[in-house]
């Protein structure tokens, strides 16, 4: 299976700052790279796909890059509702692989 | 489309456990894959497998000896059974719909049931 890295593991930033990720996989997965919000207690919800593109309805303030085996998620002016851990995904393999999450509070 | 997962809350050790997936607002017959994805308690996303309409099955390698899914289109629903389970197993478990763009499948679940969860536990 391709392992996928996040980090960091927790960040606490201040409402209205930019907000980095970064994944990186274990071996080329071209752009099969996904990210999720997950809030607790609830579902995952899909941000980005295919590396760079907004899922419909998101806000324009998440973004993604990259492709290979680097990526960077980004939350370009943290919100109070953006609070949650943030999980990277591949899908290069028949079997996806999630990396261990982010999790994301307001200092 | 929605998507809900039903089934016990509590299985015994080496016992089978069994989740249902009811679909909603779409018939699943019509295409489109459809997963299972799992979380241990405080812990992350793990993938568990995932079903095409037609009833092919991508499986994880280290569950494929212990993991049937079906899908039943009459019923719209898809189901997971994972046999001789531990405490290892319990988590808490999201059925989910795989995305596609233009015609195209992507691997990424776009629209999730909010989970079941399950614990293993005598």
């Amino acid at each position: 299976d391709i392992q996928m890295a996040q980090s960091p593991s927790s960040l606490s930033a201040s409402v209205g700052d930019r907000v980095t990720i970064t994944c990186q996989a274990s071996q080329d997965i071209s752009n099969f790279l996904n990210w999720y919000q997950q809030k607790p207690g609830k579902a995952p919800k899909l941000v980005i796909y295919d590396a760079s593109n907004l899922e419909t309805g998101v806000p324009s303030r998440f973004s993604g890059s990259g492709s290979g085996t680097d990526f960077t998620f980004t939350i370009t002016s943290l919100q109070p509702e953006d609070i949650a851990t943030y999980y990277c995904q591949q899908y290069d393999d028949p079997s996806p692989t999630f990396g261990p999450g982010t999790k994301v509070d307001i200092k | 489309v929605q998507l809900q997962e039903s089934g016990p809350g509590l299985v015994k050790p080496s016992e089978t456990l069994s989740l249902t997936c009811t679909v909603s607002g779409y018939s699943i017959g019509n295409g489109y894959y459809w997963g299972w994805i799992r979380q241990p308690p405080g812990k992350g996303l793990e993938w568990v497998g995932s079903i095409f309409h037609s009833g092919h099955t991508y499986d994880k390698s280290s569950l494929k000896s212990r993991l049937t899914m079906s899908i039943d289109t009459s019923t719209n629903q898809f189901s997971l059974k994972l046999y001789s389970v531990t405490a290892a197993d319990t988590a808490v478990y999201f059925c989910a719909r795989v995305a596609r763009y233009s015609g195209t499948y992507s691997g990424a679940f776009d629209i999730w049931g909010q989970g079941k969860a399950v614990i293993v536990s005598s």
